[in-house]
């Protein structure tokens, strides 16, 4: 069974544009949650996902925004970059029941220069 | 808010050795997780902890959930090099398994 896919694995902006990430998550999953990493805040929840709604959302503006398409694919966008916006982007996907490991992708890495 | 706190954040260890890292939060869970993440790799998951008083054992690594205590463990037992990363506790806020908080991580070294 593939795992969790996240595109692009790298990217590089300027401070103002706007950036959108993907993730796949694994096959039959259904709920994709998005977390940032940075090495002064740690691991932060973002927003999470189930059958295209979001469910939960973390403390984070509103230039942080995500959405789920019918095929459970997740997508997250982050407009007007600032540099603190530099990080490892992550994607977890579960597939919704009691049980419920979530399985990371392999993130995105995001420098705002 | 819910806090969760990992000690130490950083570990150095020979080989051979035991040792145990601790994770507290501050709220009532009944759901932990364990990580584990190499240097510039994703986050791997060691083990799911969904009740008080569970342990879970994978190898050189038995993970443990208090939650009357509010802490867990991961124990360590005879380091080999090999599990050189950073481990990561996380705590469930929802119960659900949707949203987790993550302790700020413990590096650990282990030396020949």
């Amino acid at each position: 069974k593939a795992g969790v896919t996240q595109t692009p694995r790298y990217l590089i902006k300027t401070r103002g544009q706007q950036v959108t990430l993907s993730c796949s998550p694994i096959s039959g999953h259904r709920s994709v949650s998005w977390y940032q990493q940075t090495p002064g805040q740690g691991l932060q929840f973002l927003f999470e996902y189930f059958s295209e709604t979001q469910r939960n959302k973390g403390n984070f503006p509103g230039r942080f925004s995500g959405r789920q398409f019918s095929n459970s694919r997740s997508e997250m966008n982050v407009s007007t970059l600032e540099l603190g916006d530099s990080a490892l982007y992550l994607c977890a996907s579960r597939t919704g029941s009691r049980v419920n490991e979530q399985f990371f992708g392999p993130g995105t890495r995001l420098t705002v220069l | 808010e819910l806090k969760v706190e990992q000690n130490p954040l950083f570990l150095s260890m020979q080989e051979g050795k035991n040792y145990t890292i601790y994770c507290n939060y501050s709220t009532t869970s009944d759901r932990l997780y364990w990580y584990r993440q190499d240097p510039g790799k994703s986050l791997e998951s060691l083990f799911v902890l969904l009740s008080n008083g569970a342990v879970k054992q994978e190898g050189r690594l038995m993970a443990s959930l208090d939650t009357k205590a509010r802490l867990s463990t991961l124990h360590i037992t005879a380091a080999v090099h090999d599990l050189s990363a950073t481990y990561f506790c996380a705590v469930d806020m929802d119960n659900a398994g949707n949203m987790l908080t993550f302790g700020g991580g413990t590096r650990l070294m282990v030396k020949p």
